[in-house]
């Protein structure tokens, strides 16, 4: 059983610039959340999603959205970087999404730096 | 809307000693799933310990336990016989069962020293 994988692990990109990051889910999960993780905070949740549909978002604004392939594998994508945006990246596998029992495991996750 | 607060941002133990961490939680709801999580420098978030509010019993996996005091809403983790891998940032989250995106709340974390 394969666990969580993200990639990259480390990235820099400008202001303004657009990223993509990219999380494998553990085998046998159809759910996908992710987190943003600012320097010595916890998590703060961004968006999930359940069979390739979003299915529930934070406090984060439009220029940060997400896609969900057939794989059940998800992409992160943050249009127009700003330097608040220079955080820990975390993706989190689970499976299914209607008893609320479902732990999530996460990945090594994603440091961005923006310059 | 749903808190967590840990309110010691650094503890230290010794080797084979016992510590607890502290956890409070603010919620309206009576059903709620609330976990540990340990991050070590390695930056992967494990899941240390999953308590369901519904059960009186508290939760315990190998050297580590809670106390969950449901009325007090309070959630604390204590690690028995400390190791040094122990050492890392432990976060507690909580869960609603009722939001239907499940996401986790997180507390700040409290950053675990082990003494050799």
């Amino acid at each position: 059983e394969t666990g969580v994988t993200q990639s990259p692990t480390h990235l820099i990109k400008t202001r303004g610039q657009q990223v993509t990051l990219r999380c494998s889910s553990q085998s046998g999960h159809n759910t996908v959340s992710w987190y943003q993780q600012a320097l010595g905070q916890g998590p703060q949740f961004i968006f999930q999603y359940y069979r390739e549909e979003e299915n529930g978002r934070g406090n984060f604004p439009p220029r940060f959205s997400g896609l969900q392939f057939p794989n059940y594998s998800s992409e992160l994508n943050v249009n127009a970087l700003e330097l608040d945006d220079s955080a820990l990246y975390l993706c989190a596998s689970s499976f299914g999404v209607t008893s609320g029992q479902e732990t999530q495991y996460f990945g090594p996750g994603t440091r961005l730096l923006v310059l | 809307a749903q808190t967590v607060t840990q309110s010691q941002p650094e503890m230290s133990v010794q080797e084979a000693e016992t510590v607890t961490l502290s956890c409070t939680y603010d919620t309206s709801e009576s059903d709620y799933y609330l976990f540990w999580y340990k991050q070590p420098p390695s930056r992967q978030m494990i899941l240390v310990i999953r308590q369901e509010a519904y059960k009186q019993q508290n939760a315990t996996e190998n050297r580590f336990s809670v106390n969950f005091q449901k009325a007090a809403k309070s959630f604390s983790l204590k690690i028995s016989d400390s190791q040094l891998g122990d050492a890392a940032m432990y976060f507690c989250a909580y869960r609603s069962v009722r939001d239907s995106n499940y996401q986790l709340i997180w507390g700040a974390g409290t950053k675990l020293i082990i003494k050799p």
